[in-house]
């Protein structure tokens, strides 16, 4: 199996909601990977948890907060966003290699509408 | 991390061959270049990784010269279907690093009936 799942696929909010992203892989990838693209741009990252701890946070808003709660699952919990957190967000993982870090596997995205 | 430079689009017709090149001039010796393709909507897809000289695989082939200032992509016999956008990107994936990727602007190539 060498997918990342993500879920929803769609989702729309308003800016006083609280929602989730979800992400889940079962290659027994020991990092994980948020990214943000915005139409026509290339990702951005956010955020990269190794070996289920966050690693990189790259001065990403408080009102985004990640969460791992294992080695499978990477959540991204959102809270009072704005509508230019409009953007399909990506979530990858890759595994350790003897020595680095191997390539790493994108999810089909969350597409999510800031009203 | 390394920045790259790359055409923003290119036009091709089937069955071509097409060639695109990432620059990279202040590539650190620790660095791979790696290269993925994405399709409206979906997520990039890994396509191919090399350090130096030539490296290919049953989808793309990695020319990357002495220097390692830059990279080609080569698509052999391209399709419809291998239009999409395709990513250029150069990072540390040694120990110590956490795989983090820096994407590019990417290159936009049309494949053309």
């Amino acid at each position: 199996d060498t997918e990342v799942t993500q879920t929803p696929k769609h989702l729309v909010m308003g800016m006083t909601n609280k929602k989730s992203l979800k992400c889940e892989q079962h290659m027994g990838h020991r990092a994980m990977y948020w990214y943000k693209q915005k139409a026509k741009k290339p990702p951005e990252l956010m955020f990269v948890y190794s070996y289920e701890k966050l690693s990189i946070n790259e001065s990403v808003p408080s009102r985004f907060s990640p969460e791992c709660p294992n080695s499978s699952l990477l959540n991204l919990h959102l809270h009072a966003l704005q509508p230019e957190d409009s953007a399909l967000y990506l979530c990858a993982s890759s595994n350790p290699l003897a020595g680095g870090w191997d390539t790493q596997y994108f999810g089909p995205g969350t597409r999510l509408t800031v009203l | 991390l390394a920045k790259t430079t790359q055409p923003i689009s290119m036009d091709s017709y089937e069955g071509q061959e097409v060639n695109i090149t990432c620059s990279h001039n202040n590539i650190a010796t620790n660095d791979y270049i790696t290269w993925y393709q994405q399709f409206p909507s979906q997520g990039p897809r890994f396509i191919i990784q090399g350090y130096k000289t030539k490296v290919t695989n049953e989808v793309a082939s990695l020319f990357i010269p002495a220097d390692r200032k830059s990279s080609t992509l080569s698509l052999p016999r391209v399709s419809l279907s291998d239009t999409a956008v395709y990513y250029c990107l150069v990072g540390d994936i040694e120990p110590g690093n956490t795989g983090k990727l820096i994407f590019g602007q990417g290159t936009t190539l049309q494949v053309k009936p």
